[in-house]
């Protein structure tokens, strides 16, 4: 299996900060990889597909980038309605795998 | 629209197996893989398998192999995810989750979660 590792596992941030999550492979997705936002009690939800593009209705402040084995996801000016926890998704195999999380909190 | 609509919470004894249902709407059944998805209390997501709910065609992750069974019901547009010999380590919320419209691997649509609980 693709093993995905997220990093950082936490952080605290200050509404406005530029937020940045990273997501590393075990071997090259060739930029299969989606982003997804869940909050407490709740499903999660997709942001981003093929590393950079925006699903529908996804605020533009939400951007990612990479290829290979490295990605990213931006938050270009953290909002209020961003503090949750944030998951990186390869899809390059048919058998799918998660990182780890990065839960993103209010300093 | 797309609708998920899962089946109640179950509490179940070590070893016992679970049975989870998920009835979709809004969309041809058979057109789209449904996949599963568990997320133990506290902990990230966890990929289970899917089904190709038009030929009943099954992926299964490595851990649950042997372990869960993906089928579905057409005649009805649910699919089902049963998970058999129930440890503790097995609690957990369990999704479906429909692929989204522009990528197949990727989940654009989620039931409300079941959550499982094992316990003696």
């Amino acid at each position: 299996d693709i093993q995905m590792t997220q990093s950082p596992s936490s952080l605290s941030a200050s509404v406005g900060d530029r937020v940045t999550i990273t997501c590393r492979a075990s071997q090259g997705i060739s930029n299969s990889l989606a982003w997804y936002q869940q909050k407490p009690g709740k499903a999660p939800k997709l942001l981003l597909y093929a590393a950079s593009r925006l699903e529908s209705g996804v605020p533009s402040r939400f951007s990612g980038s990479g290829s290979g084995t490295d990605y990213t996801l931006t938050i270009s000016s953290l909002q209020p309605e961003d503090f949750a926890t944030y998951y990186c998704q390869q899809y390059y195999s048919t058998l799918l795998t998660f990182g780890g999380g990065t839960k993103v909190e209010i300093k | 629209q797309v609708q998920l609509v899962q089946s109640g919470a179950e509490v179940k004894k070590p070893g016992a197996s679970v049975k989870v249902s998920c009835k979709a709407s809004g969309y041809t059944f058979t057109g789209y893989y449904m996949h599963w998805v568990r997320q133990a209390p506290g902990q990230g997501l966890e990929w289970m398998g899917r089904i190709n709910p038009n030929s009943g065609g099954t992926n299964y992750a490595q851990k649950f192999q042997g372990r869960v069974t993906m089928t579905r019901d057409t005649s009805i547009s649910t699919a089902y995810m049963e998970l058999s010999r129930l440890r503790s380590d097995d609690t957990a919320v369990y999704y479906c989750a429909r692929a989204s419209r522009a990528v197949a691997g990727t989940f654009g649509y989620w039931g409300q979660g079941t959550l499982v609980t094992v316990s003696s």
